[in-house]
């Protein structure tokens, strides 16, 4: 199974400011999938990235809300822009073909 | 539309006191069933793969199985160490990306 890091693993945030959330992966993948995981609730795919082509969104998610980059087989990074209270989240970005191996997490708190 | 239930919400359980979790799928078409645990603040850890009917998964006092509409995960004699969230997701053969969907989870609270 692959290794994933995440940075940052948790930040606090002001209202209307971007954060990026950065995941490495200790050996290359084709797609990285990134999902948000309310408090409380179970996880929700925001957008799977491969790498060299735009990133494939999931109904209710806009790439202006979430850029997301994939400059190579190893890395990923999702933006969450224009935060807002309702962004407060745990972001995941995961790696496999089949069963998915998933990093720690970013927790983020927006004021 | 694809869906995926689990119940119950949460379930408290005696040390010792041996139990199952229900997963349920509304799926067009399954490529494979999967069971996570999450520990609180961290990220979903993989237990097993199912990807047919009559398929059974063991790992330590866990057991996996699954239907053509649902998968069990039994926990025998459990410890204190095994309370936490257990999600259940599944992959699509319908997509081109493999699309998991994760259901709500049940946590697990285990008393010694």
């Amino acid at each position: 199974s692959a290794v994933i890091s995440q940075k940052p693993s948790r930040d606090i945030c002001q209202r209307g400011t971007s954060l990026t959330i950065q995941c490495q992966v200790d050996s290359q993948v084709t797609m990285m999938f990134w999902y948000r995981q309310q408090p409380g609730q179970s996880l929700t795919l925001i957008a799977t990235a491969n790498q060299g082509s735009e990133a494939t969104y999931e109904s209710g998610f806009v790439i202006d809300k979430f850029p997301i980059s994939r400059p190579n087989l190893t890395f990923s990074t999702l933006t969450v822009s224009n935060m807002s209270p309702e962004d407060s989240s745990i972001y995941l970005c995961s790696v496999g073909d089949q069963a998915q191996y998933f990093g720690p997490g970013t927790r983020l708190l927006v004021l | 539309e694809d869906q995926v239930t689990q119940s119950p919400e949460a379930l408290r359980l005696q040390e010792g006191e041996s139990s199952s979790l229900n997963c349920s799928y509304t799926v067009s078409g399954l490529r494979g069933l999967f069971w996570y645990r999450q520990d609180p603040g961290k990220g979903p850890e993989f237990l097993f793969t199912l990807y047919s009917a009559g398929e059974e998964k063991e790992k330590e006092r866990l057991k996996a199985t699954l239907t053509k509409k649902e998968s069990f995960l039994h926990i025998t004699a459990p410890k204190p160490e095994d309370s936490a969230t257990y999600l259940c997701a599944v992959q699509l053969s319908k997509t081109s990306y493999d699309k998991v969907i994760f259901g709500p989870g049940t946590s697990l609270s285990v008393i010694p």
